[in-house]
């Protein structure tokens, strides 16, 4: 059974506009949570990273929250750039085995010029 | 510094063939993984290995699927006999040791079965 799931398998924003990408997992066990951001080709790349006694994480334009009672997280990216056209996934690992990561399947952004 | 290696980039086979696929972590990084997508699904986990000892093969399908660490250094993950429901995109990703964060991985093996 999926463990993170992303129900949204694409997202279409405006370049300059915030783009959000939600997650939502189901095991309370889960620890720390991380966002990866692949473009076709190549593998996933390290974006953000947050554990659970935070709330919210900011690199940048890159901004995670994260809401433990819901268990759910987002990425917000604002402002949007062409550039981050890609593919976003989430993943989470628990304090049991923090080495070993659960995955979305991934949600499509595409920015438009 | 180099990144993670994987090769074949992409390899079709036949059901029945045996397949190879080999991954190089970035030097000194004792942790490797092995990770598959299949089908545009989610990303999942295969096995971890600490050095040359697997230290979880939880995610591995079946006793088709053979991975080794020679010494520590590149892995192999081997698939005797391929059926058609391996193919997907294999990846592989290291990271040093004790370090619980982000991996970082190579760009994939894209397998296709037939």
């Amino acid at each position: 059974d999926q463990q993170v799931k992303q129900n949204s398998p694409s997202l279409s924003v405006q370049e300059g506009r915030i783009s959000i990408l939600n997650c939502d997992y189901t095991n309370s066990m889960f620890d720390y949570f991380l966002w990866y951001k692949k473009y076709p080709a190549e593998g996933p790349t390290f974006l953000i990273s947050i554990s659970s006694i935070k709330d919210k994480n900011e690199d940048g334009r890159f901004t995670v929250f994260l809401n433990k009672s819901a268990k759910h997280l987002s990425l917000h990216i604002v402002p949007s750039q062409p550039g981050d056209s890609a593919v976003y996934f989430c993943a989470a690992s628990g304090r049991d085995n923090f080495n070993k990561f659960y995955f979305g399947s991934g949600t499509k952004l595409n920015v438009k010029p | 510094e180099a990144g993670v290696t994987q090769f074949p980039s992409h390899s079709v086979i036949e059901k029945g063939q045996t397949v190879t696929l080999r991954c190089d972590p970035i030097s000194g990084h004792d942790n490797l993984y092995w990770y598959r997508r299949v089908m545009g699904k989610e990303i999942k986990f295969l096995l971890h290995f600490v050095k040359e000892s697997k230290q979880d093969e939880s995610g591995m399908p079946n006793n088709r699927f053979l991975a080794e660490r020679t010494g520590g250094t590149y892995s192999t993950l081997k698939v005797q006999p391929a059926e058609l429901e391996d193919s997907g995109v294999y990846f592989c990703a290291s990271s040093q040791a004790g370090l619980g964060y982000g991996y970082t991985f190579g760009s994939g093996t894209r397998l296709t079965v037939v």
